[in-house]
């Protein structure tokens, strides 16, 4: 089983340039989420999509914009990148089992270098 | 603002002994609470959840324990081996959702053969 599946797994941008962040999932989750993830940190969540054809903000929103394609894909984009914006990206998604557990499943990252 | 913090930036242990790993957290609203282990170059991945209802949850080898009047969590590892090396996020959550999870920083675990 796939899971969560990121891509490119590796990317370099000049500032200002502007790329997307593709993730897809092949669980049939409801739930997908987008967090980046800084040296000595933690995760923390740019933008979530609670279903199909929603999208909400986190934390740490300014910069970026998603879309739920589908029920299995969320893009995060990137308009014009900024040095700030270097950082791991992860891409999870999440269904609600039995008793209200929410197992989040992770894809490998994408690691990006703003120069 | 709400914060979910670790009392340890890293943990090292000798290979069969008990690890525990703890955290604190802020939000005296989360009512779910989870343990994900991240291995050098790979996403987070659950290790084992607990819900404000209770105070002690075990897995295979794994404990988490909550203490809600002092808003901390610990996760201990039993029999720690050298695959259980990462570094560990609690996370907690307003809600069963799962919805704005705040995660921690993070504790690094190193185990010593």
């Amino acid at each position: 089983n796939a899971g969560v599946t990121q891509t490119p797994k590796f990317q370099v941008l000049k500032t200002g340039q502007s790329m997307t962040l593709q993730c897809a999932q092949d669980m049939n989750h409801n739930s997908m989420y987008w967090y980046r993830q800084d040296p000595g940190m933690g995760l923390r969540l740019i933008y979530y999509s609670a279903s199909e054809g929603t999208t909400d903000k986190g934390e740490v929103p300014n910069g970026y914009n998603v879309s739920r394609l589908n029920k299995r894909e969320f893009s995060l984009r990137l308009e014009s990148a900024a040095p700030s914006q270097t950082s791991v990206y992860f891409c999870a998604s999440s269904e609600r089992l039995g008793q209200g557990r929410t197992e989040a499943f992770f894809g490998q990252g994408t690691r990006l270098t703003v120069v | 603002g709400e914060s979910v913090g670790l009392h340890l930036p890293t943990l090292s242990v000798q290979e069969g002994d008990n690890s525990i790993i703890n955290c604190a957290y802020s939000n005296s609203a989360s009512d779910y609470f989870i343990w994900y282990k991240q291995e050098s170059g790979k996403g987070p991945q659950f290790i084992i959840d607990i819900r404000s209802n209770m105070d002690k949850r075990q897995g295979q080898r794994v404990t988490v324990l909550l203490n809600k009047t002092v808003k901390h969590l610990s996760l201990q590892i039993a029999a720690t081996q050298p695959g259980d090396s990462a570094v560990y996020f609690c996370a907690e959550s307003p809600n069963t959702g799962g919805f704005k999870t705040i995660f921690g920083a993070g504790t690094r675990l190193f185990v010593k053969a």
